[in-house]
């Protein structure tokens, strides 16, 4: 059972353009997370989906970023007009269940680099 | 709002040094805990986690946590590291009620030197 999958695992991008990252969750996993880690930071929440739907996007900044988890296919985090301060670890993590017992399991994350 | 703290940013030991790293959280209600581990160029990993019973846990690879709800800590121990124990340690914390939304600390870097 592989694990979850994000990539690129890293990903260059010039001020202005646009960055997106993919995340392909556990076999068997409705739930994404999406988390960024600065850096020197812990890693902070971003937004939770469930397929076709935005559960909670509360960590999302308000401009720029969205996200979206289809019926099919991956998960992706969509950085438009990147800046300098986006450059990050940005993290995905599954989980089978909405249930507050549940594990996360991370994938290996997407370095983004913004020069 | 809900906040963990991890005191000790960078620790050295020798091999065979006992390790105990700090966590503390702030939040009044029922938590769940977890210990990540990253190794250098790997994704996190599950170390261990606490819901409810034994406060004291046991994770992989030899590592245990207390959970000690008076002082709102999770302190996470091994009483020998080791060489390949060098990674980066991270507490969390999610509430007990609604969608398991991780609240991390910001990590200790631990250096084993052989």
């Amino acid at each position: 059972n592989a694990g979850v999958m994000q990539n690129p695992r890293h990903l260059v991008r010039r001020r202005g353009q646009e960055a997106r990252l993919r995340c392909s969750p556990m076999k068997g996993h409705s739930h994404v997370y999406w988390y960024r880690q600065l850096p020197e930071e812990g890693l902070k929440f971003m937004v939770y989906l469930q397929k076709e739907n935005i559960i909670d996007e509360s960590g999302m900044p308000k401009e720029r970023f969205s996200a979206e988890f289809p019926k099919e296919g991956p998960s992706i985090l969509r950085i438009q007009q990147v800046v300098r301060g986006d450059s990050a670890a940005y993290f995905c993590a599954s989980s089978p269940l909405q249930d507050k017992q549940e594990t996360q399991y991370f994938g290996p994350g997407t370095r983004l680099l913004v020069l | 709002a809900q906040s963990v703290s991890q005191h000790n940013h960078h620790v050295i030991l020798s091999e065979a040094a006992s390790l105990e790293l700090g966590c503390n959280y702030s939040y009044g209600g029922t938590v769940n805990l977890f210990w990540y581990v990253q190794y250098p160029g790997q994704h996190l990993q599950l170390l261990l986690k606490y819901f409810s019973g034994d406060p004291l846990v046991k994770g992989i690879k030899g590592f245990e946590a207390e959970f000690i709800k008076s002082k709102f800590s999770f302190n996470l121990r091994k009483p020998s590291v080791q060489w390949s124990d060098t990674a980066e340690y991270f507490c969390a914390v999610t509430r007990n009620t609604g969608f398991q939304k991780l609240v991390f600390g910001t990590g200790t870097r631990l250096l084993v030197s052989p």
